[in-house]
């Protein structure tokens, strides 16, 4: 099956800094990839996602960029700010059948300082 | 539009009992997705439930079982509750079935 590993589990950084966070997969049949954004006390929210037929996207502050024959997939969020302090999670899966059962990563506890 | 609502948020209950979880998806989503979370193994897929029929299914002991409503709500069951089933117990539901909105979870202590 598919498995996913994300660095760092932990990631501190200034106010306006950016933040990179890291994925790879081990399934090359995956074709979907989601990040996730979970504050404490609630679910995780979908905050930016990418198909294998596409390289980068950007949604404002937030970008995301994929590799597919390194298998690597990243975020990249820019001028930081203290509530974008969360635990971001990544996720890859494949639409087989049009079910996306995404394998999600350990995730990503990242603090902004202010 | 209301997001997807998960009842109780939570819930303590004693080894060997049995427990209901409910989801209210977003409207017009037909793909109930329910999830584990622990600090330990992390966000595991349970089960994914589409148009009343269980579409797929993770790795779990056959206790866990969930069921879905002709409006799409759907309930999941642990059964003979164990220690280790102390978890946030997730939904997500989705209209495409990729983009998936999760709700804000039931969190289950078992003692």
């Amino acid at each position: 099956g598919e498995n996913v590993e994300q660095h760092p589990s932990t990631l501190s950084v200034q106010e306006g800094d950016s933040a990179v966070i890291k994925c790879t997969y081990s399934d090359s049949a995956s074709n979907y990839f989601p990040w996730y954004k979970q504050e404490l006390g609630k679910g995780p929210q979908l905050i930016i996602d990418i198909r294998s037929n596409v390289g980068e996207k950007k949604d404002q502050r937030i970008a995301v960029t994929l590799n597919k024959t390194a298998k690597h997939f990243s975020l990249h969020i820019t001028e930081t700010q203290p509530e974008d302090s969360a635990v971001y999670f990544c996720a890859a899966s494949n639409g087989a059948g049009g079910s996306y059962i995404p394998t999600f990563g350990r995730g990503t506890s990242l603090i902004v300082h202010p | 539009k209301a997001g997807v609502t998960q009842t109780p948020r939570y819930l303590i209950k004693t080894r060997g009992q049995q427990v209901t979880l409910s989801c209210s998806p977003i409207s017009g989503h037909r793909s109930v997705s329910w999830y584990q979370q622990t600090p330990g193994q992390g966000l595991q897929f349970l089960f994914e439930y589409f148009s009343e029929t269980q579409r797929n299914k993770g790795n779990f002991p056959g206790r866990f079982s969930g069921r879905q409503f002709s409006n799409s709500r759907s309930e999941m069951n642990v059964s003979t509750l164990e220690l280790g089933d102390s978890a946030l117990y997730l939904c997500a539901s989705s209209r495409t079935g990729s983009e998936q909105y999760f709700g804000p979870g039931t969190r289950l202590t078992v003692t």
